[in-house]
């Protein structure tokens, strides 16, 4: 019950395009959900969350798009760039009372010229 | 720039020595966190202190020992390793109590066990 699943494991996006990850919880105590980006040779870092009162959330070019009834998010990154290019790891976690993040399996974005 | 900082960056040992890793914030955050990640897979968390006291220890084989000296401090010592044990291993930290969970990783320090 505590995983989150993540699909696809690799994507290819040409430059100006949308890319979309897909996340999908089990657990419905879960009640935050950030993206978290890799570059190689780093560690990750945050990139945007959402917390289960909203459906959308847009910073940027990147928003997080949450079904709370289908107990998925995903995040959509418009114009998709190629500084774009890294790992995306989706996450949840419940904010109080256990410090510990649930991360998704990660995908590897590519983005083409 | 990150403001988790972590030495050493690269640490090649041998499977009978002892080393540690070194993790510090300026962020005034109340918990700390080591994860490991080995390539293309997602961090695994290892241990979490929080208050300096350690809250969370995911069953981590006792060749990994935590230790948390102050609220800026985190160490992770090392001792009769695996070469399985390779990995790039993260700290972290984050607000503790009331904690929204954002985590504030430092950049890692490659580990290769010998």
């Amino acid at each position: 019950q505590q995983q989150v699943k993540q699909s696809p494991q690799s994507l290819i996006v040409q430059k100006g395009g949308i890319s979309i990850i897909n996340c999908a919880y089990e657990n419905t105590a879960f009640d935050y959900f950030p993206w978290y980006q890799q570059f190689p040779g780093k560690g990750p870092a945050l990139l945007i969350a959402i917390r289960p009162d909203v459906s959308e959330k847009k910073e940027g070019r990147f928003t997080i798009s949450f079904n709370k009834s289908a107990k998925q998010f995903s995040l959509h990154i418009m114009d998709s760039q190629p500084g774009d290019s890294a790992t995306y790891f989706c996450a949840a976690s419940k904010s109080f009372g256990n410090e510990k993040l649930t991360f998704g399996t990660g995908t590897r974005l590519t983005i083409i010229p | 720039d990150t403001e988790v900082t972590q030495t050493p960056k690269h640490l090649v040992m041998g499977m009978t020595n002892k080393k540690s890793l070194k993790c510090e914030q300026h962020m005034g955050h109340r918990a700390m966190y080591w994860y490991k990640q080995k390539a293309k897979k997602p961090p695994e968390l290892m241990f979490v202190y929080s208050y300096e006291k350690l809250s969370i220890n995911e069953s981590v084989p006792s060749r990994f020992s935590p230790e948390c000296p102050n609220s800026s401090l985190l160490n992770l010592h090392l001792h009769a390793l695996q070469p399985e044990d390779s990995a790039l291993y993260l700290c972290a930290s984050s607000q503790g109590q009331g904690w929204t969970g954002e985590l504030f990783f430092g950049e890692g320090s490659r580990l290769t066990v010998l």
